[in-house]
């Protein structure tokens, strides 16, 4: 079936360093892929998305670039802040006709010291 | 102007009782949505309504009923609640079924002693 892979965490890095958050799926068609992120006591937001190969979506200086040859789409940032301390979840939908679920990975919890 | 909004936000309650946990969106949004995070961070969906009607209905107990008196509106009711059911209790909509984005409400946190 349809599933998404990230990299366990937690991960921790200094204020400033780059961030890379590994991420693969399996689908049987072509799914719209997305990054959410919750912080701390909150639900979750959507960071970004891209629903085509070669796609990049961005949003607060983070970005991913969808891509179908390695089924992939990691999520990036130069330069992380204290405040992107939070837990950042894959996802995939893949629309069957008009239905379609979203389809987590397990989520990465990132910690950014000062 | 809470967008997806959740009550109670904070559930604690005693095995073998019935609960309920109310949604609400304000987003003119025709689908909606409950999903399961359990202590891992570990996100599934459980249900999703489109237009009052039940569309997915995911391996979830019995004890376990959503209803939506309207289209704005997707409560979970959940009987005799289990140990295992303690999780935290994610709503979320969208504009159409399967349309990608979806926006979450706050979440339920509910403890079953």
């Amino acid at each position: 079936g349809d599933s998404v892979t990230q990299m366990e965490g937690p991960v921790t890095l200094s204020e400033e360093a780059f961030l890379t958050i590994n991420c693969t799926y399996t689908a049987t068609g072509y799914p719209s892929l997305f990054w959410y992120v919750q912080y701390p006591g909150e639900g979750l937001q959507l960071l970004l998305k891209a629903t085509k190969a070669d796609d990049k979506g961005s949003n607060k200086g983070f970005e991913a670039t969808y891509r179908k040859e390695t089924t992939s789409f990691h999520l990036e940032k130069g330069s992380v802040q204290v405040s992107d301390s939070a837990v950042y979840f894959c996802a995939l939908i893949l629309l069957r006709g008009s239905q379609g679920n979203l389809i987590f990975g397990k989520g990465t919890k990132l910690s950014v010291k000062p | 102007d809470t967008a997806v909004s959740q009550t109670p936000k904070y559930l604690v309650t005693q095995m073998g009782n019935d609960k309920s946990i109310k949604c609400e969106q304000n987003l003119g949004h025709d689908t909606m949505y409950w999903y399961k995070q359990d202590s891992k961070k570990f996100l599934k969906i459980m249900f999703s309504y489109n237009n009052k009607e039940l569309i997915i209905n995911e391996t979830v107990p019995n004890r376990f009923s959503p209803k939506s008196p309207d289209k704005a509106h997707l409560n979970l009711h959940i009987n005799s609640l289990e140990l295992g059911d303690s999780a935290v209790y994610f709503c979320a909509s969208s504009p159409q079924t399967g349309t990608e984005t979806q926006y979450f409400g706050p979440g339920t946190r509910l403890l079953v002693l």
